[in-house]
């Protein structure tokens, strides 16, 4: 399997943009997680699913970030408009369960917004 | 509710020494406990779990850790370090009574120095 895969690589943004995350988790694996990491806040649990379904998204920060699920391979996580403060490293992570199954990140996303 | 401490920012240690990177958690039950590496750049990298049985884990890369009920904690470590082990190092833990994913630590920076 190639594991957890998220495109872009590096997004680089103006204040104001939409900006689209993708992630593909590995396959079979019942649930997603989106992550935003930064220096100051560390790793942070966005959102995340259980087949597909929004399970918690407490973690969202704003109502500028949505997170959808619309098909076991296939997630986005969308900014707009995108702020400075939005600038980080963005990881989503897979795993076939929550119970005592290990999590598996992708390379992630660095997303500057100027 | 779930929590785990990281108590030390920054752990450096000379190439060939052992090292230790520690970590203490809180939940109500008995823990599932994991610990992660984040190369620079990279997605976070699962090394070894504590589920059940046996104290002492070992794990991916000489590392192994040490599940201890009456001091909470779960430190990782290494007979010897090699400067290819500098990265972070990240603790979870999650409470298998709950349907909550892993709480993850602010994450321990280690240098190994030559």
């Amino acid at each position: 399997d190639a594991g957890v895969i998220q495109s872009p690589r590096h997004e680089v943004t103006e204040m104001g943009q939409e900006v689209t995350l993708r992630c593909k988790p590995i396959s079979g694996h019942d649930y997603l997680f989106w992550y935003r990491q930064t220096m100051m806040r560390g790793l942070e649990l966005l959102i995340y699913f259980n087949n597909n379904v929004p399970i918690d998204d407490s973690g969202m920060p704003e109502d500028r970030f949505s997170a959808k699920m619309p098909n076991a391979s296939f997630s986005t996580l969308k900014i707009q408009p995108s702020e400075p403060r939005d600038s980080a490293v963005y990881f989503c992570a897979s795993s076939l369960a929550l119970h005592s199954y290990e999590q598996y990140f992708g390379p992630g996303t660095r997303l500057t917004v100027t | 509710a779930q929590s785990v401490a990281q108590p030390e920012d920054q752990v450096n240690v000379a190439e060939g020494n052992p090292l230790t990177v520690k970590c203490t958690y809180s939940v109500s039950g008995n823990p599932y406990l994991f610990w992660y590496v984040q190369y620079p750049n990279r997605g976070l990298q699962f090394l070894l779990k504590y589920i059940t049985g046996d104290n002492l884990v070992k794990g991916s890369y000489g590392f192994e850790a040490e599940f201890n009920k009456s001091q909470t904690s779960f430190h990782l470590k290494k007979p010897s370090a090699l400067v290819s082990d500098s990265a972070l190092y990240f603790c979870a833990v999650r409470d298998p009574s709950g349907n909550t994913p892993l709480v993850f630590g602010k994450g321990t920076r280690l240098s190994v120095i030559a």
